[in-house]
């Protein structure tokens, strides 16, 4: 069975400062999913990326695909406190169904 | 347009007694997923849903679980008798058709804190 693995478990930044979170996958990507949770909170759901090797952007968080590597990134430039939280990458099987497996996660902290 | 949607937000049973979780997906997806994420441990998939059709619940732990998805609308998971390592947070998720070889964005709902005493 597939498993991620993130790194690393957590990271205190200073605001205003960039942050790169990575995602390895112990088998090939097909689709990469990014979310965010809050405490107590469900899900939010930030990007996708597809089997290939990808890159997308929103607003400060930019996500990249790299296939060979069997890994993904997530960076955030000039993070603001407002980014705080945990950061899940998930992926799907290729299969009929997409169901996800996730890795543990990323505790984030940005101190103002 | 409204996202997924859990009932309730949190429930507290002791053990042996039944509890019922309930899903809303997204207005028109078809596919509707279980997750589930048990203390210190990474979220694992339960089933998966193609509209009233279970198409995969090889993640369900045991026979103690029931999901349904009747009319293939809204889905509940029942799970009857509850055990202590039931306790955890069960997610719903739901995404449009699916079509080979491409991934759709998986929507997830905030999820129901299950605390068996």
């Amino acid at each position: 069975s597939q498993e991620l693995e993130q790194s690393p478990q957590s990271l205190i930044v200073q605001e205003g400062k960039n942050l790169t979170i990575n995602c390895t996958s112990s088998k090939t990507l097909y689709g990469l999913y990014w979310y965010k949770q809050k405490y107590g909170e469900g899900l939010i759901f930030l990007m996708m990326l597809q089997k290939g090797g990808e890159e997308k952007s929103h607003e400060k968080i930019t996500a990249k695909l790299d296939e060979k590597k069997q890994q993904s990134s997530l960076h955030i430039t000039a993070s603001q406190p407002s980014h705080a939280g945990i950061y899940l990458c998930g992926a799907d099987d290729g299969g009929s169904n997409y169901k996800l497996t996730f890795g543990k996660g990323t505790l984030l902290t940005v101190n103002p | 347009e409204a996202g997924v949607t859990q009932f309730p937000s949190h429930s507290v049973i002791e053990k042996g007694q039944t509890v019922t979780l309930r899903c809303d997906p997204i207005s028109g997806h078809d596919n509707l997923y279980w997750y589930r994420r048990v203390m210190g441990k990474e979220i694992k998939f339960l089933l998966h849903f193609v509209k009233e059709s279970k198409q995969d619940e090889s993640g369900m732990p045991n026979n103690r679980f029931l999901a349904e998805r009747t009319g293939g609308t809204y889905s509940t998971l029942k799970v009857q008798p509850a055990e202590l390592e039931d306790s955890g947070v069960y997610f719903c998720a739901s995404s449009q058709d699916l079509s080979p070889g491409f991934s759709y964005e998986q929507y997830f709902g905030p999820g129901t804190r299950l605390t068996v005493t």
